[in-house]
């Protein structure tokens, strides 16, 4: 089935440092959304992208949605311990069809 | 607001018993959808209703999993029998409307432990 790639798979960076993450998919999305995860919880929705080359943020985070409709990136600037959490990517194909990324593990060290 | 809620938070059975979780979406949602998440991996959605009807079951086992949301509020996901491979936190999520890039809202998950 589908598959969405996120790298970096895992991330360890010092707080206030700048963190970008991206997600690629091997054919076109017509939505690009990311969630971050904490654990024993349900994803939370950070961003949602509908338009090609669209550039949205949300705070310190910042989310693209790739002009080639098979990519999205998302930056946190300024990163703080509370980032700390596992984020997705997500989106739904030409077909109408919604899925999640594999992850991205994000560690903040104090 | 109350959120989505589930039930039971976690379930330890043996492989080829049956299990049933439940889930009650946000207050005039009407879209509901059950998602699967492994460990290490993202949540593959399993079955998107949208009131009591079926929109998308084309990632549901359905030899042995079902789904349910007879009056259009709650709903129920059922395995039957598990396997060991079946053992995963089972999220539920709502949306107000149809859309799947709608704002959905997500419940805690159930975690199924199939020994």
């Amino acid at each position: 089935g589908q598959q969405l790639n996120q790298s970096p798979q895992s991330m360890f960076i010092q707080e206030g440092e700048d963190v970008s993450m991206n997600c690629t998919s091997s054919s076109i999305f017509n939505t690009w959304l990311w969630y971050k995860q904490d654990p024993g919880e349900g994803p939370v929705l950070l961003i949602a992208l509908y338009k090609a080359g669209e550039l949205t943020s949300n705070g310190r985070l910042t989310a693209q949605f790739g002009i080639t409709r098979k990519d999205s990136f998302l930056n946190i600037s300024a990163s703080i311990p509370s980032d700390v959490g596992i984020y997705f990517c997500a989106g739904t194909n030409t077909g109408n069809q919604f899925y999640f990324g594999t992850g991205t593990s994000l560690t903040v060290i104090p | 607001e109350a959120g989505v809620a589930q039930s039971p938070r976690y379930k330890i059975i043996e492989k080829r018993q049956s299990v049933a979780f439940w889930c009650n979406p946000i207050s005039g949602h009407a879209t509901l959808y059950w998602y699967q998440q492994i460990l290490g991996q993202g949540p593959k959605l399993l079955i998107q209703f949208q009131n009591n009807g079926v929109v998308d079951d084309s990632q549901l086992p359905k030899d042995r999993f079902s789904a349910e949301r007879l009056k259009g509020v709650d709903s129920t996901l059922k395995i039957q029998p598990a396997k060991l491979e079946d053992s995963a936190v089972y999220l539920c999520a709502s949306s107000e409307l149809s859309g799947s890039a709608d704002t959905q809202y997500f419940g805690p998950g159930t975690r199924l432990t199939v020994l």
